[in-house]
């Protein structure tokens, strides 16, 4: 079973940053919240992941709350290329045993409007 | 470019005609599985594989078969489709088991 709880869907207007929350108020200390999108039927895209600091890259950034029971994925400025099931991922911490499986929930739809 | 690659996009098959559905990836990834995906269900992972001749079950590996006879190809072998196999399916590879995943553009089976 997925251990995040997500809002199943979503609206953000083009050009306005959106803010993707995700619930994992389970997660242990050695887990690491990920995050994934899909777009349409495509195969699922790796967007970022963090421990408990806070995380930017070219995607999008990553707040996870100082108790790490909760997070949101920022996408600072949404273009319709945007529209996509947004996956929030709790998984173990490199290097401890486990077999790298990656549990889906059912995501947060995204649908950016123009 | 750096990516996964399925074989076939799509496949209409019948029932209990023996099917190999290809994964290949460029990047010299160690970790390599598969997933299907179905409404409702969302992502299951089926088979996975740590290294090359190294492969384990996933949480729905009945009616599948894989092998990894080099790092490269990871290939899905459906020795005997029926109807409830027909599925979205990924492949998917990272550089180490607790990395990152880059996921293949699926195929679609449809078994009738």
């Amino acid at each position: 079973d997925a251990k995040t709880t997500q809002p199943p869907s979503m609206d953000c207007a083009e050009g306005r940053a959106a803010n993707l929350p995700c619930n994992h108020s389970t997660i242990s200390g050695n887990e690491y919240v990920y995050w994934y999108r899909q777009i349409h039927s495509q195969g699922p895209q790796y967007i970022i992941h963090g421990l408990k600091n806070n995380e930017t890259n070219e995607m999008a950034s990553l707040i996870i709350t100082e108790d790490r029971k909760s997070s949101t994925l920022i996408l600072p400025h949404a273009t319709l290329r945007d529209t996509a099931v947004y996956y929030c991922i709790v998984r173990p911490y490199p290097g401890s045993s486990n077999t790298g499986k990656l549990i889906f929930g059912q995501g947060t739809t995204l649908q950016v409007k123009p | 470019e750096a990516q996964v690659t399925q074989n076939p996009r799509y496949l209409i098959t019948v029932t209990g005609k023996k099917l190999t559905v290809t994964c290949s990836q460029n990047m010299n990834h160690e970790y390599m599985s598969w997933y299907r995906q179905d409404p409702g269900l969302g992502l299951r992972q089926i088979y996975y594989s740590m290294n090359v001749e190294v492969t384990d079950k996933g949480d729905v590996p009945e009616g599948y078969k894989v092998s990894r006879k080099e790092k490269r190809n990871f290939p899905l072998i459906l020795e005997s489709p029926s109807p409830n196999q027909t599925s979205l399916y990924f492949c998917a590879s990272s550089p180490r088991v607790d990395t990152e995943a880059f996921f293949g553009q699926g195929t679609r089976l449809t078994v009738v």
